[in-house]
């Protein structure tokens, strides 16, 4: 079945360490790919995607992303992590592009803590 | 300027009654989507207007949902009558291009709880 997986509900990491989020998504084309954060309070925010081109994509707030299609992975990173980061992170994409964004589908999302 | 905008932001209400949840987009967004996530699963897609017609509604779980948007502004999604089921946050979403930017711009969402 086509889905988006993010295998780790919940993340604890020490405020400066090194931060990677997994994704994975089973479709048979490449899809358009999103990482989207929701802090606390706050609505979806977009933190980067990918509609093409080169395959490590920065993002806002110190993040990126790399596009893997040999693994079908879309994984979010940063190197040190900040107390504000905690929130939770949503992968996200688009099977058919961005002319079928009713089509957006989300993993299940990865809560992030961080530990002064 | 204005993000997107939920009504109400948690909702409490028993099982057989109707709740209304209100959305206002970014001035401009033609398109509106409402999106569901529950009990901590992946957010879901229900439908989507672009201006005030309905352009997909295939993610709607059935005829207790009703979505409107009159005028192409605000929309109303009303559940009526509520089960168990539906609690939840739905999130509200809108866009200018989503064929050439592809990005949504979401509100807090509305937390639904059916007792």
């Amino acid at each position: 079945a086509q889905s988006v997986t993010q295998p780790d509900i919940h993340i604890t990491v020490s405020e400066g360490a090194s931060l990677e989020l997994r994704c994975n998504y089973s479709y048979g084309a490449t899809p358009y790919l999103f990482w989207y954060v929701q802090s606390p309070g706050q609505g979806l925010q977009l933190l980067l995607k990918y509609f093409s081109g080169d395959t490590l994509v920065q993002g806002i707030k110190g993040f990126e992303a790399e596009f893997k299609r040999s693994q079908s992975s879309f994984n979010l990173r940063k190197p040190s992590v900040h107390w504000s980061d905690a929130a939770e992170y949503f992968c996200a994409v688009v099977p058919l592009g961005p002319r079928n964004n009713n089509d957006m589908r989300f993993g299940a999302g990865t809560r992030l803590t961080v530990k002064p | 300027e204005a993000g997107v905008t939920q009504f109400p932001s948690h909702s409490v209400i028993e099982k057989g009654q109707t709740v209304t949840l209100r959305c206002d987009p970014i001035s401009g967004h033609d398109n509106l989507y409402w999106y569901r996530r529950v009990m901590g699963k992946e957010i879901k897609f229900l439908l989507h207007f672009v201006k005030e017609s309905k352009q997909d509604e295939s993610g709607m779980p059935n005829n207790r949902f009703l979505a409107e948007r009159t005028g192409g502004t605000y929309s109303t999604l009303k559940v009526q009558p509520a089960e168990l089921e539906d609690s939840g946050v739905y999130f509200c979403a809108s866009s200018q291009d989503p064929a050439n930017t592809g990005e949504l711009f979401f509100g807090e969402g509305s937390r639904l709880t059916v007792l």
